[in-house]
């Protein structure tokens, strides 16, 4: 069966230091992997999407890159992080059209 | 512009009362929506999507595309069903689906 793995599920950042969420998919191949974050108050809110190895879309302009290196890992990376990163960060994978995502466990930054 | 609009933050009903938690949507295609729980200390789970059109937990919810609603109803509500509850909208892009996420609705079922 497939599975998603997050990590690290807590992770408290001074300002203007980097940052690296990873997450890993198994049990399936060439999945869609998203990040999303919820910012205190609001919804997800979609920020990068990739379908394939080192195929990254963008949906919001921010201070926040992504990057897939390997056909089942997703890291979201900054070089700077700024006090707005603050936020609950979650990944997930979908296989495309028609086809409902699966979540991680999510990781909750705080910047300090 | 694609929005999903949840009114309430927060529904706190007693058990065996009915439940409808409300979600509009507005979407220039032809809309593919679901609804997301997350219980307390779980991951974002798939609780039901509109083209399977099943019940799940008790749980359905219909699409109304003249009204633009796809509300979560259960006629009699239990107190295991307490979560933070997420009407979703795919915004569907060549060969993948974006979901477009309400800001979530927290049932509280009170005994």
């Amino acid at each position: 069966s497939q599975t998603i793995h997050q990590w690290p599920a807590t992770l408290v950042q001074p300002v203007g230091s980097p940052l690296s969420l990873e997450c890993t998919v198994e049990g399936t191949s060439n999945p869609n992997l998203y990040w999303y974050r919820q910012a205190a108050g609001r919804g997800l809110q979609l920020l990068f999407y990739s379908v394939g190895i080192g195929q990254i879309s963008s949906e919001v302009p921010q201070n926040l890159s992504a990057s897939r290196p390997q056909d089942r890992q997703f890291i979201l990376s900054s070089k700077k992080l700024l006090l707005s990163d603050s936020g609950f960060y979650l990944c997930a994978w979908g296989l495309g059209y028609n086809q409902p995502q699966h979540f991680g466990d999510g990781t909750r930054l705080s910047i300090l | 512009a694609q929005r999903v609009t949840q009114p309430e933050k927060l529904l706190s009903v007693f058990k065996g009362a009915p439940v409808e938690l409300k979600c509009n949507y507005s979407y220039s295609g032809s809309p593919e929506l679901f609804w997301y729980v997350q219980y307390s200390r779980q991951r974002l789970q798939l609780l039901l999507r509109h083209i399977s059109r099943e019940s799940i937990k008790g749980f359905t919810a219909d699409l109304n595309k003249g009204e633009t609603s796809f509300h979560l109803k259960k006629p009699f509500a239990q107190e295991e069903d307490s979560a933070m509850y997420y009407c979703a909208l795919s915004d569907y892009g060549g060969a993948t689906n974006k979901l477009i996420f309400g800001t979530g609705t927290l049932l509280a079922v009170q005994p």
